[in-house]
Parts: structure tokens; sequence; C-alpha cells
């Protein structure tokens, strides 16, 4: 299996520009995980999803953020306008089993 | 609001030394995970412990979760280069999927 895909790898963009970022989550697993990752902040949980329906999105900092998962195989985590405090790495992660997540190679987003 | 502390935030050793790394809260988890981060990756799962004062052993890595499930600390004998990376502690709920991640500590092992 090739793991949970992320793209894309770095993005970079202007203060007020939209920014999507794609996950495919490992085949046959039901829950997705969307992570952000700062120095100052760790590793927080923003949202996640099982069987493509979102189950806990109390970690979303603003409207400006939202996910949508379409299908089992695709999700999205769309942030407008972006921000510099934006900045960081987003994960996602999916899991078959309770505490089993597997880890994508993450997005770095840099909003200038 | 839970929150995972873990110490020490760095940590840099020679190689062959042996180190404890601690993962401190004052919220009971009902499951507590260990993950290595590698620069440009994601974390990696090592070990999942569920019962209190339960200790848990991966090659050279051993693991314990403290008794009244608060608490947390990995030990590494004869560290290697290898072993270098951001080590994460996490705690899960029981009844949800969500865990909430440690401060995370910083390691660097020296040849």
């Amino acid at each position: 299996d090739a793991g949970v895909i992320q793209s894309p790898r770095h993005e970079v963009t202007e203060m007020g520009q939209e920014v999507t970022l794609r996950c495919k989550p490992i085949s046959g697993h039901d829950y997705l995980f969307w992570y952000r990752q700062t120095m100052m902040r760790g590793l927080e949980l923003l949202i996640y999803f099982n069987n493509n329906v979102p189950i806990d999105d109390s970690g979303m900092p603003e409207d400006r953020f939202s996910a949508k998962m379409p299908n089992a195989s695709f999700s999205t985590l769309k942030i407008q306008p972006s921000e510099p405090r934006d900045s960081a790495v987003y994960f996602c992660a999916s899991s078959l089993v309770l505490g089993r997540a597997f880890f994508g190679q993450g997005t770095r987003l840099t909003v200038v | 609001t839970q929150l995972l502390e873990q110490s020490p935030q760095f940590l840099s050793i020679q190689e062959g030394e042996n180190l404890t790394v601690y993962c401190n809260s004052s919220s009971v988890f009902s499951s507590l995970q260990w993950y290595r981060q590698e620069p440009g990756e994601g974390p990696v799962l090592l070990v999942t412990v569920v019962t209190g004062g339960e200790v848990k052993k991966l090659k050279r890595l051993t693991f314990q979760f403290g008794d009244a499930r608060k608490d947390s600390s990995l030990h590494i004998t004869a560290a290697q280069p290898g072993d270098t990376g951001l080590y994460l502690c996490a705690g899960g709920t029981s009844g949800t999927y969500k865990y909430i991640f440690g401060t995370g500590t910083r390691l660097k092992v020296l040849a």
C-alpha cells in the first residue's frame, strides 16, 4: 500500500488567497484526521471524519477553515482567505482500528 | 483542557548513552501512545499502552504507562544516531478517536 498521500508537499501563497490541501487515505480505512503542526503549538487535531462524515471539528480554528470528504478515498482542507499565521505543516492521517493512525508526509504551507 | 507536557524539550547525547523522556498530564487517559517523527515526515506510531502500570519493550526502547494513567515514560538504552528525531506522546480518551498530542521531545544522538 502506498500509505496516506498528501498534496502538494509544499505550498507558498500570498495572504488572502485560497489554499486547498488534499489527502488520499489508505484504502479501507474509515477514519480520516487532519492535524496542524507548528513549533509554538505542536500537533493539533483540526477535524476527523468517520465514513466520510465529520465527527468532531472542534479543533478547526476559524470559519476560514473548512474540510470535506466527498468519498472514501479523498479529502480536502481549505483555507479561505489564508493568513500568515496559518503557516504550518498540515498532516492527514487515516485509521482502520482505534489508535492505529497512519500519517502522510504532510504539506508545508507558507503564507506570505 | 487536556494537556500533555513532555520533558525534556531538547536532548543531545552521545551514542551509547541511556535516556528517559517523560510525558505528564493532570488528566486520566484510556490509552497512551508514543510516536517518532523524522524531519520532513509524519509521525510514526511506536507503541500503545492501555493498562495502568503497563510496560512494553520494543528492542532498546522501554515504554511505561503510569499506574494512574496520567503519565508515561520512554527509556532508550544505548542510544544510536538512528534514534534521532522528535518523540511525541499522545493521550486517548475512551469512546473517541481523538488523541491529544504532547509538546514533544527533540532528541539528537551524536556518533
